[in-house]
Parts: structure tokens; C-alpha cells; sequence
């Protein structure tokens, strides 16, 4: 089957780093994703990870290792626009996969 | 060409009623998704075409849906006889996958979505 695990929602405070953790389960791996989606708005394309490794992006950083099935979201310097939702994707063949999310909330 | 871009934004339908969606993607890209998404949740894939192609649907699509491409560019999605746990946000996204390309060559692009309240 089919498998992404998120955690539900994060908190944390404006100016930290925050990590988000995504583990999946799936029948193919051709690349693991993470967007970016703000309350009532479409999801936005944030980091592709295909290789094992750290891919750096700015403020965002996204970790993969396939051989454990994970990946995580690194955050750094967190602004209040960074309130959102985090969805983790897995391309598996054609498709795409995506986690329930974790909705991230950056207090002052 | 900005982006993928749907219509409507939003629907309001009685349930029972028909309502259909039109997608039209990234004009280069070949493939294009659909995608359902209620609050709280992640995207739920639903249908998707290579070209004119539809080549891969969910169980989720029961018989009320309908998914058409027919030329290969714009598509529409058909929902019949509504009921009111269709309510969702129905996402379209294309993507022009090419070996080698790395992130843009794989990534998926997504449209504002269209939100359908069956009331």
C-alpha cells in the first residue's frame, strides 16, 4: 500500500528553526516533494529530493534518506508568512502521493 | 502563460445537481492531475492524462465523476448527482516530466483550485 505519515501540526516562535519530519511507505519512489500551502490557497512547490541527502534552498533545507523512507523540512530563521501547511509528496510512477500535512503555526 | 488556471473558483450546487470544473494547464505541460482536498487534509489524487490520455484513475472517482482531456489540452471534470460529502476543493495540476531535468522537469504545478459547496 500506500503510506505518508506527517505530524499534525507544529508550533514555533518567530526567528527559530523548525524541522518537520515525513516518513512514507510506497509502492515506487521517483522523487519526494515538499510544498508549501496557505489556508485556502493552492499548494506551492518548495524542494524536490531524489538523491539521499541534504538539497539547501535559502531558508528551506529538505533531507532525504529512500533507504529509511524519510525525509524532513528544515526551516530556518522563521517568519510569521511561514504560518502554513507543509505537504510532504511522493512521485510513485505517474502519481503523486501526498502526506495529510502539518500545519505550522509561527507565534511572536 | 502564468500558470495553471481553473474555473470555476467557486460553486455553490443544491445536491443532486451537476457542476463541472475546467483546468487549463501550463501550456507546454503534457500531463495533467486532478486532485481532491478537504480541510485539514492533503490532496487525494483523483484522475490523471498524458496528453488526450487518461491513463491512471482513483477508486475515489465513482461512476458520478468524469474526467475528459480531449484535446490533449484544457480538461473538464463532470460530477453528477452531487451530494454533500463532494464538498471539497478539486485541484488541477500539470507537469511536463523530462529524464534528467531535476526539480522542474518532475514537479507538479498546481492550479488556485475550485471550491464546490453542495448544500
Amino acid at each position: 500500500g500506500q503510506n505518508i505519515d506527517q505530524p499534525t501540526e507544529m508550533t514555533a516562535t518567530e526567528g527559530a528553526i523548525v524541522q518537520i519530519n515525513c516518513t512514507y511507505q510506497t509502492s515506487g519512489f521517483n522523487g519526494l516533494f515538499w510544498y508549501q500551502q496557505h489556508a485556502g490557497e493552492a499548494p506551492t512547490f518548495l524542494s524536490y529530493n531524489v538523491l539521499d541527502g541534504l538539497e539547501e534552498k535559502g531558508r528551506f533545507s529538505s533531507f532525504l534518506s529512500r533507504s529509511k523512507g524519510y525525509s524532513y523540512l528544515l526551516l530556518k530563521e522563521l517568519q510569521m508568512k511561514d504560518s502554513a501547511s507543509y505537504l510532504c509528496a511522493v512521485a510513485d510512477g505517474q502519481n503523486f502521493v501526498f502526506g495529510p500535512g502539518t500545519r505550522l503555526s509561527v507565534l511572536p | 502563460d502564468t500558470g495553471v488556471s481553473q474555473d470555476p473558483r467557486h460553486k455553490i450546487t443544491k445536491r443532486g445537481q451537476n457542476v463541472t470544473f475546467r483546468c487549463d494547464p501550463i501550456s507546454e505541460h503534457n500531463r495533467l492531475y486532478w486532485y481532491r482536498q478537504t480541510l485539514g487534509q492533503g490532496p487525494e489524487f483523483l484522475t490523471y492524462f498524458q496528453n488526450e490520455a487518461q491513463l491512471e484513475k482513483s477508486r475515489l472517482l465513482s461512476d458520478r465523476f468524469s474526467a475528459e482531456r480531449p484535446k490533449g489540452s484544457f480538461s473538464t471534470l463532470e460530477i453528477q448527482r452531487t451530494e454533500q460529502g463532494d464538498s471539497a476543493m478539486y485541484l488541477c495540476a500539470s507537469s511536463f516530466p523530462r529524464f534528467g531535468a531535476g526539480a522542474s522537469g518532475n514537479t507538479i504545478y498546481f492550479g488556485e483550485g475550485s471550491w464546490l459547496t453542495v448544500v
